[in-house]
């Protein structure tokens, strides 16, 4: 059993629609959790971290962490063509620790 | 550019041959890594060195060996290349103990086995 758990879709949405995208996981020790946003061929880049339980806002993405559940979200309002990439959850038990990666969902917007 | 730069971006090599990726980041940081990324996405740690120094070395085979000659280079180089080692590979670095803030990954190596 992985770590971490993500459905890698593909997720196919209308321009403007709401996208949730969630990962689970098993190891009790993680304590950041990270999502990231990697565009065809490109690196992945941090989009936002919460650290343990609790909501965090950036604009049109909300990151939301279940610990008791061992479950996270990331919500995207209004989403755009521009937001389609493969979005990746990580995990970490501390800061410096490995990362331990989510396989990624891939998300298209469609205009 | 601040950032964490790879070379070569592609590479195609043939079974059996040696070959060697280059990262190098003027970021400041003192960590870096390499990560395997696999078709299906699927991002995983190899190695890790904070200021020259290995601290992580996950079950990767011994055909892999990376060098770090100082904490702003991390080179990797694999010899024996088998088809399973086909895959992009991402180098990134860290400023230890302030992460996730600034943890940046490189544009990867596409590596293809043939």
């Amino acid at each position: 059993q992985k770590e971490v758990e993500q459905d890698p879709g593909p997720l196919s949405v209308p321009e403007g629609a709401i996208v949730s995208l969630n990962c689970t996981y098993s190891n009790s020790a993680f304590q950041y959790f990270m999502w990231y946003r990697q565009y065809s061929r490109k690196g992945p880049e941090l989009l936002m971290y919460t650290y343990s339980s609790g909501n965090k806002e950036d604009g049109r993405f909300t990151a939301q962490v279940d610990k008791s559940s061992k479950y996270i979200s990331l919500f995207i309002r209004d989403s755009q063509p521009s937001d389609s990439a493969t979005y990746l959850c990580a995990m970490s038990a501390t800061s410096g620790s490995r990362l331990t990666f989510g396989e990624g969902t891939q998300l298209t917007v469609n205009p | 550019d601040t950032a964490v730069s790879q070379t070569p971006k592609y590479l195609v090599t043939q079974m059996g041959n040696d070959k060697s990726i280059k990262c190098e980041q003027n970021l400041g940081h003192d960590t870096m890594y390499w990560y395997k990324q696999d078709s299906k996405k699927f991002l995983k740690i190899m190695f890790s060195y904070n200021n020259k120094e290995l601290i992580i070395n996950e079950t990767v085979p011994n055909r892999f060996s990376p060098k770090s000659p100082d904490k702003a280079h991390l080179n990797l180089h694999i010899n024996s290349l088998e088809l399973g080692d086909s895959a992009v590979y991402f180098c990134a670095s860290s400023q230890y103990g302030t992460e996730p803030d600034g943890y940046t990954f490189g544009s990867g190596t596409r590596l293809t086995v043939v």
